[in-house]
């Protein structure tokens, strides 16, 4: 199984700040199969970023991927109020699919 | 517009059974890899498992394998889950989704599971 490993668990940041999100793998992720989710409170996760780098239908270009391996980033630039969620990383893969644990990022 | 709605939660007793239902709009689920992933009171998201886009190949977390099955009614656009030897710690919001391949592109909003003598 590849355990994904998310770091900040919390990222506190102001309104126009960047926000930079780690996930980092146990083994290699195939063919780049991974994905990162913004999830709010109440809500169903939300696709941001699939194929490590490639932004989902409707996704602000503020939002980026990069990363390959066992390394992966989410960065998100210019932050706004409506960017406070916690984030999922996922590889899609390897059976199991697995998830990281998740970040939060607070607007201050 | 694609939408997946689930159904058939509830509150259950520990050892029964559940079954799950999402059912899909907008797109034909016998095109694309579905899933079910839960997430615990509080918790992080957990994949539960997945069904191939050709419904043959079926896969699962070690937690719910053996107990839990993945399937769907191409009739009626709908993917189920059957759970059985239900535990308190399967207590969660169970989200179905779906995309090509096995990207979860698409999500329903969710049903609560609740196992609880």
């Amino acid at each position: 199984e590849r355990v994904l490993t998310q770091s900040p668990g919390t990222l506190s940041l102001s309104p126009g700040e960047r926000a930079t999100l780690s996930c980092r793998a146990s083994q290699t992720i195939g063919n780049n199969y991974f994905a990162w989710f913004q999830q709010k409170p109440g809500q169903a996760p939300r696709l941001l970023i699939y194929d490590a780098s490639s932004r989902a239908t409707g996704i602000p270009d503020r939002f980026s991927g990069s990363g390959s391996g066992t390394d992966f980033t989410l960065t998100i630039n210019r932050l706004e109020p409506e960017d406070s969620a916690v984030y999922y990383c996922q590889q899609y893969a390897h059976s199991p699919l697995t998830f990281g644990g998740g970040t939060k990022v607070e607007i201050k | 517009q694609v939408q997946l709605v689930e159904s058939g939660g509830g509150v259950v007793q520990p050892g029964t059974s559940l079954r799950l239902s999402c059912a899909a709009s907008g797109f034909t689920l016998s095109s694309y890899g579905m899933h079910w992933v839960r997430q615990a009171p509080g918790k992080g998201l957990e994949w539960v498992a997945l069904l191939r886009y050709d419904g043959e190949n079926k896969y699962y977390a070690d937690s719910v394998r053996g107990r839990f099955t993945i399937s769907r009614d191409n009739s009626k656009n709908t993917l189920y889950l059957q759970m059985n030897s239900l535990r308190v710690d399967d207590t969660a919001v169970y989200y179905c989704a779906g995309g090509s391949g096995w990207l979860s592109r698409y999500w329903g909003q969710g049903i609560l599971v609740t196992v609880s003598s």
